[in-house]
């Protein structure tokens, strides 16, 4: 019984590159959250997407930065065009429900290094 | 503005040892206060998560208690083992959101 999985674990990329992240949610969970990790600072939120819809994407830089999640398969975190600033750790975290009082489960993140 | 702090930012114990963490939160209005741990370079695991009306909440040697009055939180660790090393993260949600609110977290080192 798998956890939420993300890949790749690390992830290096030349500024202006693309980056894509993938997240697979637990088994019968149907609400994804991203979250970025800076160097020495806590989790925030990125955005929050259920199956094909995007929920709330508040948290996301306006631009080069985009959240999908299909139908079928993961849900992908793309960053384009990427900056040396992007670098950090990325999590994704899963639910069964998007209630507030939800459990929330994470992956192991992905470490995006720009260089 | 919605904030959790943290403190301290880092402690070092001796294995077998207690120890307790604290958290202090603006978040408004209140829904739930959690507990994370979070192994170098891997995701965060729940520990415990406590709504308005809870004081307290264990799990295992992990004790949280809450004080929705004064806004402040603690994470009480007793017989401290080498496992326990990790960061400690205090996390909130406001009532209405599913957006968590993540403390910068306690760097805690168990040493034999």
């Amino acid at each position: 019984n798998a956890g939420v999985m993300q890949n790749p674990r690390h992830l290096v990329r030349r500024r202006g590159q693309e980056a894509r992240l993938r997240c697979s949610p637990m088994k019968g969970h149907s609400h994804v959250y991203w979250y970025r990790q800076l160097p020495e600072e806590g989790l925030k939120f990125m955005v929050y997407l259920q199956k094909e819809n995007i929920i709330d994407e508040s948290g996301m830089p306006k631009e080069r930065f985009s959240a999908e999640f299909p139908k079928e398969g993961p849900s992908i975190l793309r960053i384009q065009q990427v900056v040396r600033g992007d670098s950090a750790a990325y999590f994704c975290a899963s639910s069964g429900l998007g209630t507030e009082n939800t459990e929330a489960f994470f992956g192991q993140g992905t470490r995006l290094t720009v260089v | 503005k919605n904030q959790v702090e943290q403190s301290p930012q880092s402690l070092i114990i001796l294995e077998g040892k207690n120890c307790t963490l604290q958290c202090n939160y603006t978040v408004s209005p209140f829904s739930n206060l959690r507990w994370y741990k979070q192994d170098t370079g891997r995701g965060p695991v729940s520990l415990t998560i406590m709504t308005f009306s809870e004081n307290t909440k264990s799990n295992g040697r992990y004790t949280a208690t809450l004080d929705a009055d004064t806004k402040q939180s603690s994470l009480h660790i007793t017989a401290s083992q080498l496992s326990d090393s990790a960061s400690y993260i205090c996390v909130v949600s406001a009532r209405g959101s599913y957006k968590l609110i993540f403390g910068s977290g306690t760097r805690l080192l168990v040493r034999p």
